[in-house]
């Protein structure tokens, strides 16, 4: 059973907000970091950030913070990511993905794909 | 930071062994383990080596991983190639923080 299922895909405007969603099942849910992981289209994997579910403490890479905001709903084991303001270089699909103590990745939601566009 | 450099692709016939180095620009590569992700197309990357030499479960004995010190580089081979093993490869490792650094992957290619 896979514990992270994520939110559909997405079309968007530039300038729009959104808010994509990572659900976590199976596990003991504010124990474990969870990350967000950009792919742009054809390209590799960037590490966009984390968020602890235990008190919501967030760590972003500097090449997204200010752009992103990631949270948490412990109620429904479900973290968030989202966007105030949109760009066309936004588009591509985000995967939430579990890391542990240990420093890898072991469990990977589906993607979301999010396309921005006129 | 740092930064994580692999070849962008390699490619080599069924059967053989080809192996895949990652190197560190920035640190010690024995400072933080270091994970391998395989990455088929339209597919969610999946673990395929974690804490520098460690397979879960699931994985065959063909992939293994290594650190060496003196290169200060990981490296992830598959022995016994099979066109199945024709996906993305990614090195990845992380800071104290816990920020995460992924390296800018690898092609494979099984001819």
């Amino acid at each position: 059973e896979v514990p992270l299922v994520q939110s559909g895909a997405e079309v968007k405007k530039p300038g729009e907000s959104l808010k994509i969603s990572c659900k976590a099942s199976g596990y003991r849910f504010t124990s474990y970091w969870i990350a967000w992981v950009r792919q742009m289209p054809g390209k590799g994997l960037e590490w966009m950030g984390l968020i602890y579910p235990g008190d919501s403490e967030t760590r972003y890479s500097p090449s997204f913070e200010g752009h992103v905001t990631m949270s948490v709903d412990k109620s429904i084991s479900t973290v968030f990511l989202q966007w105030s303001s949109l760009r066309a270089s936004d588009s591509g699909i985000y995967f939430c993905a579990r890391f542990t103590r240990a420093g890898n990745f072991d469990y990977w939601g589906q993607g979301t794909l999010t396309t921005v566009s006129t | 930071n740092f930064v994580l450099t692999q070849p962008r692709s390699l490619s080599e016939s069924p059967g053989k062994t080809l192996t895949i180095s990652c190197s560190r620009n920035g640190g010690s590569i024995a400072s933080h383990n270091v994970q391998w992700y395989q990455q088929r197309p339209g597919r969610s990357p999946t673990p395929i080596i974690y804490e520098d030499d460690q397979r879960p479960s699931g994985v065959p004995d063909r992939f293994s991983g290594s650190i060496d010190s003196s290169s200060n580089s990981a490296s992830l081979t598959i022995s016994g190639l099979k066109t199945e093993d024709e996906a993305d490869y990614y090195c990845q490792s992380y800071d104290d923080n816990n920020h995460a650094v992924f390296g800018g992957g690898t092609k494979v290619t099984v001819l």
